[in-house]
Order: structure tokens, then C-alpha cells, then sequence
């Protein structure tokens, strides 16, 4: 089984700089992923991590150390449109790959 | 990137009756596709991995006789909530797999039963 931690809401001033820690326990793993969900809309793909180190892309950048568990999503020059829901996913090493989501971070962006 | 869509997008249904939701990969081929519930204000719950020409794979929990999953071609999955309940009012997401990571979501159904 997995278990995926992340904070439960986070505040941040637009401009800024935020980083969303994520950690997880798991039997298998195979790849971690970073995903963005505006309220009622579906999660769509920010980042993924299978080996250890910083993946950079635009103003995200995610981090990956497999030895700890853990994980980050760095996300700088903040905008109020960044406000949303960030999950963390962990794949399974199974045959089926399956996808097991944290509880999501609900980041609020302030002027 | 690659494109998943959903149908319906939202439903009402009344309490004991069956309703079906579609899940096509548009312009790529998916193997496997995942059945997602969300309920207000919670993360994504897996409710079984879908494969085409195989049973679906159920999650701990998920009664596989209420919540029938067909995957009948490579670009299709079907999930249908048989018997729904208003506790079976959620929003319910579908992902494709494409490639070696890249997992797609539809837009998603909201239903509502009444």
C-alpha cells in the first residue's frame, strides 16, 4: 500500500516564491507525480519524478530525494491564478502502474 | 498533449436507476485507463484500473457489481453506476495512459442523484 502526506493549505503573496512538500510511503515505487486541479475541474499534469534531483520547467520545478520519501513543488513568481489544488501522486511499481493521490495542498495566492 | 474526454460532463439521476459514463482517448491508443471519485473538498480515491480486453481491477472497497467498468477497445472505457444512491453522488474523473507515465484525465462527470 502507499501512504502520501502533504500539507493541508498553504498561504502565499503573489510574486513569492512556495514550496509544497509531499512525502509518501510505498511497497513499490515508480514515479512521482505533480498535478494542478482548479475547483470542479479535472487535475491536469504539472510534473513527474522517477530519479532523484530537480526537474525545472518554467516558474515549477519539482524535486525528488527516493532515499527520504519525500518530495517538493516549488512554484516562483507566484500569480493569483496559481491559486489551486496541487495533488501528489505516487505510481505503483505493479504491472498496472497504478496511481495513488495524496490529499492535495489548496494553495491561496494574496496580492 | 494527448486528449481524454468524458460524457456526460454532469448528470441527475433518481435514486435507483442505472447511468453510464464514457471515457475516450481521443488521439492515442490507452491500454489502461483509471476510474476516479472525488467528493467535495478530497483528493482523487482510485476506484480500479481499467484494461482493454480484461476485467477491471478494483480498488479495496469498490463493489465491482455496483460500479460496472467495460473497456471495450483501446480508446474506450465505460463506467456505469448501477443502482446509484445519493451517496453515490460525486465527481468522477477518468485517466488514460499513455506512453510510459503520461496519465491524461478527462474532464470529468459530475453526477447527482436525486
Amino acid at each position: 500500500g502507499q501512504n502520501i502526506d502533504q500539507p493541508t493549505e498553504m498561504t502565499a503573496t503573489e510574486g513569492a516564491i512556495v514550496q509544497i512538500n509531499c512525502t509518501y510511503q510505498t511497497s513499490g515505487f515508480n514515479g512521482l507525480f505533480w498535478y494542478q486541479q482548479h475547483a470542479g475541474e479535472a487535475p491536469t499534469f504539472l510534473s513527474y519524478n522517477v530519479l532523484d534531483g530537480l526537474e525545472e520547467k518554467g516558474r515549477f520545478s519539482s524535486f525528488l530525494s527516493r532515499s527520504k520519501g519525500y518530495s517538493y513543488l516549488l512554484l516562483k513568481e507566484l500569480q493569483m491564478k496559481d491559486s489551486a489544488s496541487y495533488l501528489c501522486a505516487v505510481r505503483d511499481r505493479g504491472g498496472y502502474q497504478k496511481v495513488t493521490f495524496g490529499t492535495g495542498t489548496k494553495l491561496q495566492v494574496i496580492p | 498533449g494527448a486528449v481524454v474526454s468524458q460524457h456526460p460532463s454532469w448528470v441527475i439521476c433518481k435514486s435507483g436507476t442505472s447511468v453510464k459514463i464514457e471515457c475516450r482517448s481521443l488521439d492515442f491508443q490507452a491500454t489502461t485507463m483509471f476510474w476516479y471519485r472525488q467528493f467535495p473538498k478530497q483528493s482523487l480515491m482510485l476506484m480500479a484500473t481499467s484494461n482493454e480486453g480484461s476485467k477491471a481491477t478494483y480498488e479495496q472497497g469498490v463493489e465491482k457489481d455496483k460500479f460496472l467498468i467495460n473497456h471495450a477497445s483501446l480508446t474506450l472505457s465505460t463506467l456505469t453506476v448501477t443502482s446509484a444512491h445519493p451517496e453515490d453522488s460525486s465527481f468522477y474523473i477518468c485517466s488514460a495512459l499513455e506512453r510510459a507515465y503520461e496519465q491524461y484525465f478527462g474532464p470529468g462527470t459530475r453526477l447527482t442523484v436525486t
